[in-house]
């Protein structure tokens, strides 16, 4: 069964530091996603990214992230300058066509900022 | 602002228990709601999507039923085993955007299945 997978599982890097997580999303799908959820929290909703650009953010997604689709397969998500407070699981999801339909989620990477 | 409420936080059952999970949201124009299982440490994965327009979905032994004028949806989990035990999310997909909509989760319901 086709599934959404995101490399690496564990990233732990130094404050100020830049990284970039990635994420494969299900091959035929067309809308793709970037949620965190920091420990004991909710999932939070990042960005969305349709048609090579982006269709919605959240309050969160300031100019210190940013997204790409390098190619036709992968989707990056880029933090700039990491905080202590971007530690988190970061998860990718995609879906195969609008809001009607089941987005399926990758396994995270786990963001560790010290 | 759409917010997701889950009762309880926490559920411990014997194996082989019905039990009911519970969901509320603020806002009733949404066009879905997914019910998604995370165990520790890991993703998401999705269990049933329920559309607006539908009373319920079955997937095996779970049932999710929407009320969405009553901004509410329960996830039914018959004959309970220990392999349930996991954290099950609750997430709404707003209907105020066109497009690729994100989804709004609650915080969870922990469940444990005592063998």
């Amino acid at each position: 069964e086709p599934e959404v997978t995101q490399t690496p599982s564990h990233q732990v890097t130094q404050m100020g530091q830049e990284v970039i997580l990635r994420c494969v999303p299900i091959s035929n799908h067309l809308y793709f996603y970037w949620y965190r959820q920091i420990l004991g929290q909710k999932v939070e909703f990042l960005v969305s990214f349709y048609n090579n650009e982006i269709s919605e953010k959240s309050e969160i997604f300031d100019d210190q992230f940013s997204v790409e689709r390098p190619d036709g397969s992968n989707f990056t998500l880029k933090i700039r300058s990491t905080k202590l407070e971007d530690s988190a699981m970061y998860f990718c999801a995609s879906s195969e066509r609008d809001t009607q339909e089941t987005q399926y989620f990758g396994p995270g990477t786990r963001l560790l900022v010290l | 602002k759409q917010e997701v409420t889950q009762i309880p936080a926490a559920l411990s059952v014997p194996e082989g228990e019905n039990l009911v999970l519970n969901c509320s949201f603020t806002d009733s124009a949404i066009y879905n709601l997914q019910w998604f299982r995370q165990d520790p440490g890991k993703g998401l994965t999705s269990l049933l999507l329920i559309q607006s327009s539908q009373r319920e979905q079955t997937s095996g032994r779970l049932n999710a039923s929407l009320d969405k004028s009553s901004g509410r949806s329960t996830l039914y989990i018959a004959a309970s085993q220990p392999g349930d035990s996991a954290t099950y999310l609750c997430a709404v997909s707003p209907g105020r955007y066109s497009g690729n909509t994100p989804l709004v989760f609650g915080k969870g319901t922990r469940l444990s299945v005592i063998a």
